[in-house]
């Protein structure tokens, strides 16, 4: 079946660094989604990439979709302590409708 | 806007021992679905309705769960009877007509099986 990964599994930054967390997929896929997950609470849509080399930016975060969308990322620049939690991507292969949910990355920011 | 509900948030129970969880989707969303979260892993889906209709039903361990839509619109989960396995976060989502890619998450319910 599909399998998303992500790495790395977790990541400790000083707040102010750079963050990126990267997503490959078995499969091509039709969209690919990003989740942010804070300790404790459940998992909160960021956005979705569609077309093949898509990239789209919200404020700090850049998330981008490969070229043969099976893989993407998510950058965070500069790095603030409300950036903590685990970023999951998910992704629909390609033809269907089930959104198959990566690894994910635990990102830890310390002052 | 109230989103998704669940309901309880937290359930402690012994192994052998039966336990169900409810959830109320977004008000007009047709799409509900059931995730089981494992410490540490991503949200891993059990089962999909499109109203009242279960259209995906392939991950869920038909053995001891089960699920109904009766309405389709709040929906339930039951697990019969549970085992230590069975530990985890249960998430309800939804989504709408208009928009099917994008899920709403609930705050989930904390299944701790002893």
């Amino acid at each position: 079946g599909q399998q998303v990964m992500q790495i790395p599994q977790y990541q400790h930054v000083q707040e102010g660094e750079d963050f990126t967390t990267y997503c490959n997929s078995s499969t091509t896929l039709s969209n690919i989604q990003w989740y942010k997950q804070r300790p404790g609470g459940h998992p909160v849509f960021l956005i979705q990439l569609v077309k093949s080399g898509e990239v789209k930016k919200q404020k700090r975060l850049t998330f981008q979709f490969g070229e043969a969308k099976k893989n993407s990322s998510l950058h965070i620049t500069a790095t603030q302590t409300t950036d903590v939690g685990t970023y999951f991507c998910a992704g629909i292969a390609g033809g269907g409708n089930k959104l198959t949910f990566g690894t994910g990355t635990q990102l830890k920011v310390e002052l | 806007e109230a989103g998704v509900v669940q309901s309880p948030r937290y359930k402690i129970i012994e192994k052998k021992q039966p336990v169900a969880f409810w959830c109320n989707p977004i008000s007009g969303h047709n799409t509900l679905y059931w995730y089981r979260q494992n410490l540490g892993q991503g949200p891993e889906l059990l089962i999909r309705y499109e109203n009242e209709e279960a259209v995906d039903d392939s991950q869920l361990p038909k053995d001891r769960f089960s699920a109904e839509r009766l309405k389709g619109v709040d929906s339930t989960l039951k697990i019969q009877p549970a085992e230590l396995g069975d530990s985890a976060v249960y998430l309800c989502a939804s989504s709408s007509r208009t928009d099917q890619e994008t899920q709403y998450f609930g705050p989930g319910t904390r299944l701790l099986v002893l």
